[in-house]
């Protein structure tokens, strides 16, 4: 079955600067990869998604791009601030059968002021 | 709030009890997903309806896990003979028929004492 890591497990950045979090996957035929927000006590919360058929996808400061030969993707945020603090989720979607999302064991973002 | 509710938000109950957490969907979303979310980790699978068939269990759904979706709305999710192990946020999540996206509840947090 799909296998998702997620790196690193705990990242720490200055007010402004960029935050990057990487996932790897295993099941080439994974074909939608979302990225989910939680905050301290919250549900996790749909950030931004990318399917296989795109190579980079763009929110405002949030970005996502899909490497499928390689089989990862990142999660990019630009100018970081405060309230960008929490634990982000990458998963990944099988194209097989029932089996639904599959989640990494996510990232502990702290944005200091 | 029409997205997904859970009941209750919290549970404390003593080890050996029985215990059954409610899940109401988005009201147009026909799949549901149970899933478990221990301190540091991602959302482990646990099982997935459609409508109200039950079409996949994970591993981690022992014999004392039992989930319900009667009438394809509502879901039930009862632990049996509960354990300390058992202790966990269980998050629901509901997503249109055909969509990758899932939405979560707020989860229920168990704590068996």
């Amino acid at each position: 079955g799909e296998n998702v890591e997620q790196h690193p497990s705990t990242l720490s950045v200055q007010e402004g600067d960029s935050a990057v979090i990487k996932c790897t996957y295993s099941d080439s035929a994974s074909n939608y990869f979302p990225w989910y927000k939680q905050e301290l006590g919250k549900r996790p919360q749909l950030i931004i998604d990318i399917r296989s058929n795109v190579g980079e996808k763009k929110d405002q400061r949030i970005a996502v791009t899909l490497n499928k030969t390689a089989k990862h993707f990142s999660l990019h945020i630009t100018e970081t601030q405060p309230e960008d603090s929490a634990v982000y989720f990458c998963a990944a979607y099988p194209n097989s059968g029932n089996t639904p999302l599959v989640f990494g064991k996510g990232t502990r973002l702290s944005v200091i002021a | 709030d029409t997205g997904v509710s859970q009941d209750p938000r919290h549970k404390i109950t003593k080890r050996g009890q029985n215990v059954t957490f409610r899940c109401d969907p988005i009201s147009e979303h026909n799949r549901l997903y149970w899933y478990r979310q221990t301190l540091g980790q991602g959302p482990e699978f646990l099982t997935y309806f459609q409508n109200e068939a039950q079409l996949e269990k994970s591993r981690l759904l022992s014999d004392r896990f039992s989930a319900e979706r009667p009438k394809g709305s509502f879901s039930t999710l009862e632990i049996q003979r509960t354990e300390q192990g058992d202790s966990a946020m269980y998050l629901c999540a509901s997503s249109l028929p055909g969509a990758a996206e899932a939405f979560f509840g707020q989860g229920t947090r168990l704590t068996v004492v």
